[in-house]
């Protein structure tokens, strides 16, 4: 089955650490997402990536960093100058313009971050 | 800078009603627009994509979609209690960046 396998589930960041979460599709999308969603807050876009080996800055990038060095894979690591990491990441990945028309995006399942 | 606004609830229907759910958006040229539902502690799903003024149809759910009025709404039939979820919308970004705008979302109860 196509889809988008964001792992690990769960993750606990130490002070000072520098942690990856991994974001993977096998949808053939060329386009991949990173969110950021805080309890009843909305979806924050930290980092996004339109082709491969190519990224741009979301709204919130500043303690984050992303690689696209392939197509399917588009992993996230939250670095230690983000000094509150604790929040549900969200990977998504889209076509992006079909007939000229942005697509949709389509979820993982998420990874939730939190500092021990 | 572009806008998609939705009412943040709680909205609350009983089962077997239609639930109706409101967003506008602030950018005139916006082409296509997405209705997610999201369970607590979930991540969204894509439940309507509607690319066109007027109504779309799926199963309980149809989408409308009014340009001149810059709204696109989403009704449900015969709520469900599982039908409980906030629900998001989304519109494109500025460009051709296949970005998209979110609102905030509304929380939807459905009560047996």
């Amino acid at each position: 089955d196509g889809g988008i396998t964001q792992s690990p589930k769960y993750l606990f960041r130490k002070e000072g650490q520098n942690v990856t979460l991994s974001c993977e599709q096998n949808l053939n999308h060329d386009a991949m997402y990173w969110y950021r969603q805080d309890p009843g807050q909305g979806l924050r876009l930290i980092y996004y990536s339109q082709i491969v080996n190519d990224f741009q800055k979301g709204d919130i990038a500043e303690g984050y960093s992303v690689s696209r060095e392939k197509k399917e894979s588009f992993p996230l690591t939250v670095t230690s100058a983000q000094k509150n990491p604790t929040a549900f990441y969200l990977c998504a990945s889209s076509i992006g313009r079909g007939g000229g028309t942005t697509q949709p995006q389509h979820f993982g399942d998420g990874t939730r971050l939190s500092i021990l | 800078q572009k806008e998609v606004e939705q009412n943040s609830g709680p909205l609350s229907v009983p089962e077997g009603a239609i639930a109706s759910l409101n967003c506008t958006y602030s950018d005139r040229g916006s082409q296509s627009f997405f209705w997610y539902r999201q369970y607590s502690g979930k991540s969204p799903e894509l439940i309507m994509s509607i690319y066109s003024n007027g109504d779309k149809e799926d199963g309980r759910f149809t989408a409308q979609l009014n340009k001149a009025s810059q709204y696109v709404s989403l009704l449900i039939r015969d709520s469900q209690p599982s039908d409980s979820a906030t629900y998001l919308c989304a519109a494109p970004g500025a460009g051709n960046n296949r970005k998209l705008i979110w609102g905030l979302g509304t929380s939807l109860a459905v009560n047996p």
